[in-house]
């Protein structure tokens, strides 16, 4: 199956700073999403971006479908954007569209320090 | 806004016993999921349902069955729980749309078997 590997697996900033994760992902996709784990267990949906750029706020996403890769931005971090950011992929379409399931990285664990 | 509801959020159980995992979804969405999720190893698709009464295998689907019966229900059925089933139960759904495929997510079951 298709491998998702995600970068760094830790990191730990100070409020303020701006930050740049990375998924790595084995074969073409058409469905990718960035999920954030809050310290709770909830996740939440933060960009479905197969491919091009979106942006909500202070965060922002960008997927280079052809090279494999996408990107997940923070900016000016709070120490709300504390958790697990994961990526999730999937390269089959059941009929409905989108039903398949994901195949989720091991995530990158973010520390926002005050 | 979606809401993903799990009936439980801890539950504690002896080995041996049947176990029913609910979730119950508000938005009319066709696909519905269960993962588990492991520390160190990410989330993992158990299975999924893309319409009433069918179902599909997801990555690790032993000692696992699910029920649809009604569109906004998927219960996921652990048949003789052992203690490995101990783990975090996410349920999540989606539906063809303008973002397909993109995942809500409840809020998620604490498993644990004795």
């Amino acid at each position: 199956g298709i491998q998702v590997e995600q970068s760094p697996p830790d990191l730990i900033l100070q409020e303020g700073a701006n930050s740049t994760l990375r998924c790595n992902f084995s074969d073409s996709v058409n469905n990718l999403q960035w999920f954030h784990q809050n310290p709770w267990g909830q996740l939440i949906n933060l960009f479905y971006i197969p491919s091009g750029t979106k942006q909500n706020g202070r965060l922002s996403a960008t997927t280079v479908a052809t090279e494999r890769y996408s990107l997940l931005y923070i900016s000016s971090s709070q120490t709300t954007d504390s958790g697990v950011y994961f990526c999730a992929v999937s390269t089959e379409m059941y009929s409905g569209g989108g039903a398949d399931g994901l195949t989720f990285g091991k995530g990158t664990h973010l520390i926002i320090q005050p | 806004d979606v809401k993903v509801t799990q009936s439980s959020r801890y539950l504690v159980k002896r080995t041996g016993e049947k176990v029913f995992l609910e979730c119950v979804q508000d938005m009319d969405h066709e696909n519905m999921f269960w993962y588990r999720q492991d520390p160190g190893l990410g989330l993992r698709l158990i299975y999924f349902s893309y319409d009433v009464k069918m179902k599909e295998k997801g990555d690790i689907p032993e000692g696992y069955s699910v029920s649809r019966e009604k569109k906004e229900r998927f219960s996921l059925i652990l048949e003789s729980a052992s203690t490995n089933q101990t783990s975090m139960y996410l349920c999540a759904s989606s539906s063809p749309g303008t973002d397909i495929g993109k995942l809500f997510f409840g809020s998620g079951t604490q498993l644990s078997v004795l």
